[in-house]
């Protein structure tokens, strides 16, 4: 089936620096791509929509700055999180809607990102 | 805009008891509703979903769910629970027009043997 590949799944970066996060499409095109945090013991909350070929639509909130996203082809989008502080560290999680109409959702495996 | 909201943050339950868990959802249009289930260290898995004709939905691993649109509600089901359904559940729901997808708090189970 559709599958949405999330990497890295796991990753510590000092504060200060940035962190990619890639999700790309397996076997269909994603034309969006939701970026959803998850904090502990907490619900995903949506963070922005991106859009192949447009700018990402961010929830109210969100710092377009600071959560940067690129959907530069049908199959890869990717978060970047700039000069990452602690209270950046969350479990960040991909989800594309799948092809067909009310289809459902595919979500890629997520990335625990560790900001010390 | 479209909510969600699950009544149980944590649900404790034995072996082989039954369970229910509660999902309500403010909308004022017509609606597509999921129930996903988060393994401890994976990552969303989807159990069932709604999008129309029989409001009572059969899911994976014996889950099921009814849609009561009178009350805005899509509870999930399970006659005997087992241990390993130990984990945490998110009810969601979207417009049928659009592609947002809005989650619940989620509920955590814990099944003891």
């Amino acid at each position: 089936g559709a599958v949405v590949s999330q990497h890295p799944s796991r990753v510590i970066c000092k504060s200060g620096t940035s962190v990619k996060i890639e999700c790309r499409s397996l076997d269909f095109q994603a034309t969006t791509m939701f970026w959803y945090r998850q904090f502990p013991k907490q619900s995903l909350m949506l963070m922005a929509t991106s859009n192949e070929g447009s700018k990402a639509t961010y929830e109210q909130g969100v710092e377009k700055d600071k959560f940067l996203i690129n959907h530069a082809s049908l199959t890869l989008s990717t978060l970047t999180v700039t000069s990452a502080h602690p209270e950046d560290s969350s479990f960040y999680i991909c989800s594309a809607p799948l092809p067909g109409q009310n289809y459902g959702y595919t979500f890629g495996s997520g990335t625990r990102l560790t900001v010390v | 805009a479209q909510s969600v909201s699950q009544h149980n943050h944590h649900v404790i339950l034995s072996e082989a008891a039954s369970l229910e868990l509660g999902c309500n959802y403010s909308y004022g249009g017509t609606v597509n509703l999921f129930w996903y289930v988060q393994y401890p260290g994976q990552h969303l898995q989807l159990l069932l979903k709604y999008f129309s004709g029989d409001p009572l939905v059969k899911g994976i691993k014996g889950f099921e769910a009814e849609f009561i649109k009178s009350k805005f509600s899509f509870n999930l089901r399970k006659p005997s629970v087992q241990w390993s359904d130990t984990a945490e559940y998110f009810c969601a729901v979207k417009p049928y027009a659009g592609n947002m997808l809005t989650f619940g708090g989620g509920t955590r189970l814990m099944v003891k043997p």
